[in-house]
């Protein structure tokens, strides 16, 4: 058990669709990581929140967001969803973000209809 | 930019046999190493990590991974598998006294046969 919890851990839902993916981090950890694991594209990072702001950015599209919130959890928003959305979505946990290893939740598996 | 590359996607083996899972990475500055496990149907777990110090590190599951820092790698090894090993295996790096994101390669599956 990492400690990190993701919730739901299976989604669907259809095209143009709205959905919030949840991530408490372990405890005492201010950084959270989101990622995207997906066949095509692998695991690939979209955000960094530290503390409640956001620190470094990656292939996040305009169509997600993502915050986190003054207990530390974070919420990672997905609006007018695509087929290509569909994937598995990680958040990952660390004390405070400096090249530390990260804690993996299990996942949210997001399947678009 | 970091960049890493696996440069198996899948690695099929028998067990007890051993197997090396390889890791190569770009970086024009010194990097952190990791390597991660992932069972089916679960997140990321580390597996180990390079920071400093001894080039040699160990799991406590019986895998080392040697960082090598002429040829930029940084393979995962084990003398003897079991099919418990069987999960898909990522490498990353981070840059050193950086606040970076972790960069992950593509994965490398290793089948384990009994």
């Amino acid at each position: 058990d990492s400690g990190v919890t993701q919730t739901p851990k299976h989604l669907i839902t259809a095209t143009g669709q709205r959905v919030t993916l949840r991530c408490s981090p372990r405890s005492g950890d201010l950084s959270v990581y989101w990622y995207q694991q997906s066949l095509d594209q692998g695991l690939q990072f979209l955000i960094q929140y530290y503390n409640g702001e956001e620190r470094a950015k990656g292939n996040i599209l305009e169509r997600f967001s993502a915050q986190q919130f003054p207990d530390l959890h974070s919420e990672l928003n997905l609006s007018s969803l695509e087929l290509g959305d569909s994937a598995l979505y990680f958040c990952a946990s660390s004390p405070s973000g400096d090249n530390q290893p990260q804690h993996f939740g299990d996942g949210t598996r997001l399947s678009i209809l | 930019a970091q960049s890493v590359t696996q440069l198996d996607s899948q690695v099929p083996v028998f067990e007890e046999a051993p197997v090396e899972l390889r890791c190569n990475y770009s970086s024009s500055v010194s990097v952190y190493l990791f390597w991660y496990v992932q069972y089916p149907n679960q997140g990321l777990q580390l597996l180990l990590k390079y920071l400093s110090g001894s080039t040699l590190v160990e799991s406590i599951n019986g895998f080392e991974a040697e960082f090598n820092k002429s040829q930029t790698s940084f393979h995962l090894r084990k003398p003897s598998v079991h099919i418990s090993d069987t999960a898909e295996y990522f490498c990353a790096v981070s840059v050193l006294n950086v606040n970076t994101p972790l960069v992950f390669g593509k994965g490398t599956r290793l089948s384990v046969i009994a």
